[in-house]
Order: structure tokens, then C-alpha cells, then sequence
């Protein structure tokens, strides 16, 4: 039963431009988010958070928006480099399970020039 | 410079023998995990530790065992490699009892021929 899942496996970006990253998720005892990065052959980053409480954060490139009725959160890139193309995955977590972390299949963002 | 480390970083191996996939860390952290991941899959939580001469199985039954004799040190083992057992096997930590970011190694390529 997967509580979190990224619909779009792939997603193809032209540099320069915004790259929307979008995460559904059905338990509604999730308490905060988290998107990480990955590379080929290493392990996930940790890229952006935000709690249940806020509705949006942002650093730098990356801003994280969560609308808690659609149960939808989405990752936005602006602008889109080279460097990017990586593999996204977006994890949800509750403490109510220990703050252990769900996560979805993520999606592959390919940034091209 | 803290850090959370992978032994080895590949590993082709035959059927039946006995693995060790080291996981070091030196963050002073608490809680460790062992999560497996397939290509265009979500990470799957096999094994979780908080602490010294504490571990759990996580959400995916996984034949493999974990140990934590040391804060520093989770180490996972197969005894007799199948494969089935083919994945990336990714270890991970945190910080406290409240934290919900994870930090990741670099990763395990497992290969079971």
C-alpha cells in the first residue's frame, strides 16, 4: 500500500526554464515532507522540507508548496541548470511512526540544453 | 568532516555465499537505517536501529540481519546471497528523536549472480 507516489516517472525540462515536480500522498496523519535528489550510484540528498503547519518554503532555486486538502505537494525548480538532471523523490513522514520516512518511486528530471 | 560511509560501494557475488555490507557514520547520530531500492522504485525501509544493541525490521521482509553493537556502526549481513537479493542497498541516519531529515551514504550495487 504506497502512501506516496509520483505519478510522472520522467519529466524533460529545457534549461533555463521551471521544472514542476508534483507528489500525492493518501495518509492524512503526515506531518512533514521532505524531497531529496539522487544521483546515479549515490545515495539521496536532502534537498527541501516543509511542515504540515506552512503551505510553502523556499531556498534558493527550490521552492516546496503543500496543499493539505488536495494531499498534494509539488517541487519547483527555477530556473532549471544542467546539473539538475537527477532523480527526485519525495518522502512523507508522521511521528506518530517514529518519524520514519515513506517514500514515493521519484521522477527522473532531465535538463537539456 | 561528518559523514555517513558505505563499504563496498559494488559488490558482484555468487550464489550462496555470505555478505557484510558495512555502514559507518560519524555524526554521532542515533537512529541508522537500511532501506533497498530498485531502478524507478520507492526506497523501502528493510531495517532500523536507535540505538546501541537496538534494531527492528523495517516495512519490506527482508532476509537479511542487521547489527549495532557501536553508535557509529550498522552493519547488514546475508548469510547465504541469492538473486533476489540484486538491489541498491542504501544505509542512513539522523539525528534525534524529533528529526525527520535522514542523511544517506553513497550506496551498495549488489549484484547476485
Amino acid at each position: 500500500d504506497q502512501q506516496v507516489k509520483q505519478n510522472s516517472p520522467s519529466l524533460s525540462v529545457q534549461e533555463g526554464r521551471i521544472s514542476i515536480l508534483n507528489c500525492d500522498y493518501t495518509n492524512s496523519m503526515f506531518d512533514y515532507f521532505l524531497w531529496y535528489k539522487k544521483y546515479p550510484a549515490e545515495g539521496p540528498t536532502f534537498l527541501i522540507s516543509i511542515s504540515s503547519i506552512k503551505d510553502k518554503n523556499e531556498d534558493g532555486r527550490f521552492t516546496v508548496f503543500l496543499n493539505k486538502s488536495a494531499k498534494h505537494l509539488s517541487l519547483h525548480i527555477v530556473p532549471s541548470q544542467p546539473g539538475d538532471s537527477a532523480v527526485y523523490f519525495c518522502a512523507a513522514s508522521d511521528r506518530s511512526n517514529d518519524y520514519k520516512l515513506s517514500f514515493g518511486a521519484g521522477t527522473t528530471v532531465t535538463v537539456r540544453a | 568532516e561528518a559523514d555517513i560511509y558505505q563499504t563496498p560501494r559494488y559488490l558482484v557475488i555468487g550464489t550462496g555465499k555470505k555478505i557484510t555490507l558495512e555502514c559507518s557514520q560519524t555524526m554521532g547520530h542515533d537512529k541508522m537505517y537500511w532501506y533497498q531500492q530498485d531502478p524507478g522504485m520507492e526506497l523501502h525501509l528493510i531495517h532500523y536501529s536507535y540505538g546501541v544493541n537496538s534494531t527492528e525490521k523495517g516495512d519490506l521482509s527482508s532476509e537479511s540481519t542487521v547489527s549495532r553493537i557501536r553508535t557509529e556502526h550498522f552493519p547488514l549481513t546475508l548469510e547465504s546471497a541469492r538473486p533476489s537479493h540484486t538491489s541498491q542497498y542504501l544505509c542512513a541516519s539522523s539525528a534525534w528523536t524529533g528529526a525527520y531529515e535522514q542523511y544517506f551514504g553513497p550506496g551498495t550495487r549488489l549484484t547476485v549472480t
